[in-house]
């Protein structure tokens, strides 16, 4: 089992609708969550963490977690063309200072 | 604030030589840290840096090594190039170097690219 799991997509989403990116991670000692954007060719920008159960929402997007379940999920609102990237789930875990580990990311083609 | 800055860009290189790249993490960030990523395998940590210290190292040969300056800069050296060590290596730098730091997020540089023919 992988550490931190992400559905590979692609997610088609039409223009507008929500994106909803799902990740699961093993270690039970992971304390905060990140999702970065990758484009095609680019390197991974950071879009929001969280690291406390619940919501938490930046502009268009939502991220959730649940630490009982080991799961983090992030919602995209009105998916735009540009949203069309590669998303990354990635976990720190206590103590191992800035070290992530990362998904294997999920392709998501929004659709004009 | 300029963000993270990598070089080069791209690099070719051929097998049994060795290589150099190079990062300057953002301003007052003390932390770097340097990812592998290839398509195969994903993006997989190699190493962090805090204080000119390595603290934290992944699961990589001993061929793949580092090291931080005082002023934050880091470098990493891959010898004996293999053609399995074409990748992308990101680096990225955080402000927090505490290791509980739970809310310090990283921020990377647009890669070097490796190409070992």
């Amino acid at each position: 089992q992988k550490e931190v799991e992400q559905n590979s997509g692609p997610l088609s989403v039409p223009e507008g609708a929500i994106a909803s990116l799902n990740c699961t991670y093993s270690d039970r000692g992971s304390q905060s969550f990140f999702w970065y954007r990758q484009y095609s060719g680019k390197s991974p920008e950071l879009i929001m963490f969280i690291y406390s159960n619940g919501d938490k929402e930046d502009g268009r997007f939502t991220a959730q977690l649940n630490k009982a379940s080991q799961y983090v999920s992030l919602l995209i609102r009105d998916s735009q063309p540009s949203d069309s990237a590669t998303y990354l789930c990635a976990v720190k875990v206590l103590a191992a200072g800035n070290k992530l580990t990362f998904g294997g990311g999920t392709r998501v083609l929004v659709k004009p | 604030k300029a963000g993270v800055t990598q070089t080069p860009r791209y690099l070719i290189k051929t097998r049994g030589q060795q290589v150099t790249l190079s990062c300057s993490p953002i301003s007052g960030h003390r932390s770097v840290s340097w990812y592998q990523q290839t398509p195969g395998q994903g993006l997989q940590f190699l190493f962090e840096y805090f204080s000119e210290t390595q603290r934290n190292k992944g699961n990589f040969p001993g061929r793949f090594s580092g090291r931080q300056f005082s002023n934050s800069r880091s470098e990493m050296n891959v010898s004996t190039l293999e053609l399995g060590d074409s990748a992308l290596y990101l680096c990225a730098s955080s402000l927090n170097g505490d290791r509980s730091s739970y809310n310090s997020p990283l921020h990377f540089g647009n890669g070097t690219r490796l190409t070992v023919t």
